[in-house]
């Protein structure tokens, strides 16, 4: 497996409180994503980073923001937590060199339950 | 924004049958990437295809990308227990890498 370390792996914490997953990566990966799985909805993007301080937005961005000080690590901040942010998290990585090699990498997943 | 639709949504199937899950884009993809999920696990690349009309296969399963780049579909023959699991499809779109995946196929197995 790629070298991708989420923390925490679990987490319970109450509406309303700021949360902040962390994925760390050591395949010195250009881009980062995050992603969260519910049922029936697969992975949805949420953010995804292309270089050092370089960001985007996801297509389930509210609520979310990120940051990306050093290529290893892409931080997933919850500023309010919800209890619609439940979710599983999962961190990607990739590396592309072109539209051949894109394909990406994912972490063990966080799962995170909002009270 | 870039669709990628998966169906069926779920799949039962009796282990030594053959099915197919089909993925759609709402726009022409570049490529497209297939991975696996286990129950309680992470997803997993397994392949990707690049070119129009291009067929790949890995042991008993066969990866179809469409002519027009828009669809793919994934065929598994002989189903076995070891097939259990969410099958994604994948691409990027527009003028970045960043990927857009399907909801999945989740394929359970009766032995």
């Amino acid at each position: 497996d790629a070298g991708i370390t989420q923390s925490p792996r679990h987490k319970v914490t109450e509406t309303g409180t700021p949360v902040t997953l962390r994925c760390h990566q050591t395949e010195n990966h250009r881009y980062m994503y995050w992603y969260r799985q519910d049922p029936g909805h697969g992975l949805r993007l949420i953010h995804y980073s292309y270089g050092v301080k370089d960001t985007d937005k996801g297509e389930v961005s509210d609520g979310y923001s990120v940051s990306r000080s050093k290529t290893e690590d892409f931080l997933l901040t919850l500023e309010s937590a919800t209890s619609s942010q439940t979710s599983v998290y999962f961190c990607a990585i990739s590396d592309p060199d072109s539209w051949k090699n894109t394909e990406a990498f994912f972490g063990q997943g966080t799962r995170l339950t909002v009270v | 924004g870039q669709q990628v639709m998966q169906i069926p949504q779920y799949q039962h199937v009796q282990e030594g049958e053959d099915f197919t899950t089909y993925c759609n884009s709402s726009t022409t993809l570049s490529n497209i990437q297939w991975y696996k999920q286990r129950p309680g696990g992470h997803p997993v690349f397994l392949i990707q295809l690049v070119k129009s009309g291009e067929v790949k296969k890995q042991k008993r399963l066969t990866f179809q990308f469409g002519e027009a780049k828009k669809n793919s579909s994934l065929h598994i023959t002989a189903t076995q227990t070891t097939d259990v699991g969410t099958y994604f499809c994948a691409g990027p779109g527009g003028d970045d890498y960043k990927l857009s995946f399907g909801a999945g196929t989740t394929v359970t197995v009766r032995a």
